[in-house]
């Protein structure tokens, strides 16, 4: 069973600081990773995906991929309330579908 | 662009009572379609997948079921509830394996 860690949190940031959000994971195998936000009793709509040992950037958010250490993370700036969700952090099974985690809950303050 | 329709949003059912959620996909053909399971608190689990019309692969025993009995559509079935059916099911659905998946609005199941 592939797995996939995230600290539940929740992580709690004052609004304009940087969120690090981090995932740790078994699989040396996995090759696509993938970050969803999670507002309460809403579907996960995707952010980002990552393939690579580098980091990807979109707008406030950076994804970054450590193949050897086998983690990514991802680091919001300038964050603001209306980042507060939960993030899923997910990659390839090499089966099926994806492996999620069980999300890190993030809190940003005003 | 693609859209995926997933319906009700929220029902309340009976232990013992029948369940049919639908989900169709629009504006792709052949996607990989999924159902997953939110329990409160809990991560997201697959319950079940299909790569095409008619192909069914499920990933833990319950007593759910589902059918693909057209090319974007996706049904999840129980004849009987049972109250730890209870969660927010979600349909998905992607253009490969393992590849990235969209998310329906969901449904949110209380069996009382």
């Amino acid at each position: 069973q592939k797995e996939v860690e995230q600290n539940s949190g929740p992580l709690s940031v004052p609004e304009g600081a940087i969120a690090s959000l981090n995932c740790t994971y078994s699989d040396r195998g996995s090759q696509s990773f993938f970050w969803y936000r999670q507002y309460s009793g809403k579907s996960p709509e995707l952010i980002m995906s990552i393939y690579s040992n580098s980091d990807k950037e979109d707008g406030r958010f950076t994804a970054q991929l450590n193949k050897a250490s086998q983690y990514v993370s991802l680091l919001i700036r300038d964050s603001q309330p209306s980042d507060s969700a939960t993030y899923l952090c997910a990659l390839d099974s090499g089966y099926s579908t994806l492996t999620f985690g069980k999300g890190t809950m993030l809190l940003v303050s005003p | 662009s693609q859209t995926i329709h997933q319906w009700p949003a929220t029902l309340v059912q009976p232990v013992g009572s029948p369940l049919s959620l639908e989900c169709t996909v629009e504006g792709t053909s052949n996607p990989n379609l999924y159902w997953y399971r939110q329990a409160a608190g809990r991560g997201l689990q697959l319950l079940f997948y299909s790569v095409g019309i008619g192909q069914i692969s499920s990933e833990v025993p319950q007593n759910l079921s589902a059918s693909r009995p057209q090319d974007r559509q996706f049904i999840l079935s129980s004849k009987k509830l049972l109250l730890s059916d209870s969660g927010f099911y979600l349909c998905a659905w992607s253009l490969a394996t393992n590849e990235k998946l969209f998310f329906g609005s969901g449904t949110q199941l209380s069996v009382l």
